[in-house]
């Protein structure tokens, strides 16, 4: 099994431009889909990218997402930041009958 | 409206045991892909088992051997009964659809609690 390794936590101010990575330990990062959750306090996980660089209906285009078969990593992107971005983010692959969850990303908008 | 709503946690002994229910409205469940995810107080999301619509099943090393999932087509309800429960296994347990093309959860319920202790 591989691991998801993300960044504990990331900040940034309102307008700038953030990026989470989400390296992959083992196999790689392009053999299998990358999705991106949002999960804001007390409420469940909702999806910001799946396939690796695809927005929901409804996720602004701020968002985006994609990977880097030379780093073995996948990188949500999230630009002109908003407070309400405030959350947290999981990067979540799969592999052989397994699912993988990255360890999340606490982002704070000051 | 495509939605899951969960429920059955609880506290439970160390030792004991727990059904979770899962009921999904405007789509199948038998048809899909469904997962069960948990996690525990302010920890990350951790993936738990999942039913193919196939019927197999796979379980996350952690829980294999104490955890079953299963569906009742009939109710279009997801279970994952739980036994032998330890301390560890206290946790938000979210169910999910599956995306089979992209491997990806499309759909998440709210969340049932289930805590383990004495």
């Amino acid at each position: 099994n591989f691991m998801l390794t993300q960044p504990h936590s990331v900040s940034e101010s309102p307008g700038k431009t953030v990026t989470i990575s989400c390296t992959r330990s083992s196999g790689s990062i392009a053999s299998n889909y990358v999705q991106w959750y949002q999960q804001r306090p007390g409420s469940s996980p909702t999806t910001v990218i799946y396939e690796d660089n695809q927005r929901p209906s409804g996720v602004p285009d701020r968002f985006s997402g994609s990977i880097d078969s030379s780093s073995n990593s996948a990188s949500l992107t999230i630009s002109g930041l908003k407070t309400e971005d405030e959350a947290d983010y999981y990067c979540q692959s799969y592999d052989s009958s397994n699912w993988v969850f990255g360890g999340g990303t606490k982002l704070t908008v000051l | 409206e495509v939605q899951l709503v969960e429920s059955g946690g609880g506290l439970v002994q160390p030792g004991g045991s727990l059904r979770l229910s899962c009921a999904a409205s405007g789509f199948t469940v038998s048809s899909n892909y469904m997962s069960w995810v948990r996690q525990a107080p302010g920890k990350g999301l951790e993936w738990v088992s999942v039913i193919y619509s196939g019927g197999s099943t796979y379980y996350a090393d952690s829980v294999k051997g104490r955890f079953t999932i299963s569906r009742d087509n009939s109710k279009n309800t997801l279970y994952l009964q739980m036994n032998s429960l330890r301390a560890e296994d206290t946790a938000v347990y979210y169910c999910a659809r599956v995306v089979s093309s992209y491997y990806g959860m499309d759909v998440w319920g709210q969340g049932t609690t289930v805590t383990v202790s004495s």
